[in-house]
């Protein structure tokens, strides 16, 4: 059964610091998300993606974050500076319309020191 | 700004038992509902979702909603061991853009007691 990947498991990096986080998409999907979870909080919407642009953001994905999709296959998540405060689990979610249910991949966890 | 609301619990059933998961919305416009399923480091798990006021089943899982009332309910008869997680419920934005972005309650904490 196709699933959502993402890599890497784990990074960890300090403050300030550049850091891109990559996700594979299931393959017929056309709708792309990321989704984050701070530690013992609720899931929360960042961003979803479409027809090669941003079609929603919430008010956390502000001019620190970009999306990408670089080629057919890959979704990233750009964090320019990082912060203290961006220390959690990193969901990418890929959906089929419509309406898309969707699907998280494994998530990457993101340590900010 | 749509809201979520789950009990947090946690709720304990005993095994074989009926679980009863509740979410509430607070946007009367909402038309589709999705439940999740988190274990404890894992990443949310899609078990079903419903669009229709009534019941609709899959498996040992039932999901009911009542429109009128912004509640939507998940059922897990004969509740396993294995069902012991977080449920959560999620909404969509319907921003207008297609690629709608959900929003979650904070879940349900549900423990299968053998």
């Amino acid at each position: 059964e196709p699933e959502v990947t993402q890599t890497p498991s784990h990074q960890v990096t300090q403050m300030g610091q550049e850091v891109i986080l990559h996700c594979v998409p299931i393959s017929n999907h056309l709708y792309f998300y990321w989704y984050r979870q701070i530690l013992g909080q609720k899931v929360e919407f960042l961003v979803s993606f479409y027809n090669n642009e941003i079609s929603e953001k919430s008010e956390i994905f502000d001019d620190q974050f970009s999306v990408e999709r670089p080629d057919g296959s890959n979704f990233t998540l750009k964090i320019r500076s990082t912060k203290l405060e961006d220390s959690a689990m990193y969901f990418c979610a890929s959906g089929y319309p419509p309406p898309a249910e969707q699907y998280f991949g494994p998530g990457t966890r993101l340590t900010v020191t | 700004q749509k809201e979520v609301e789950q009990n947090s619990g946690p709720l304990s059933v005993p095994e074989g038992a009926i679980a009863s998961l509740n979410c509430t919305y607070s946007d009367r416009g909402s038309q589709s509902f999705f439940w999740y399923r988190q274990y404890s480091g894992k990443s949310p798990e899609l078990i079903m979702f419903i669009y229709s006021n009534g019941d609709k089943e899959d498996g040992r899982f039932t999901a009911q909603l009542n429109k009128a009332s912004q509640y939507v309910s998940l059922l897990i008869r004969d509740s396993q061991p294995s069902d012991s997680a977080t449920y959560l419920c999620a909404v969509p934005s319907y921003s207008g853009g297609g690629a709608d972005g959900l929003t979650f309650g904070k879940g349900t904490h549900l423990i299968i007691q053998p």
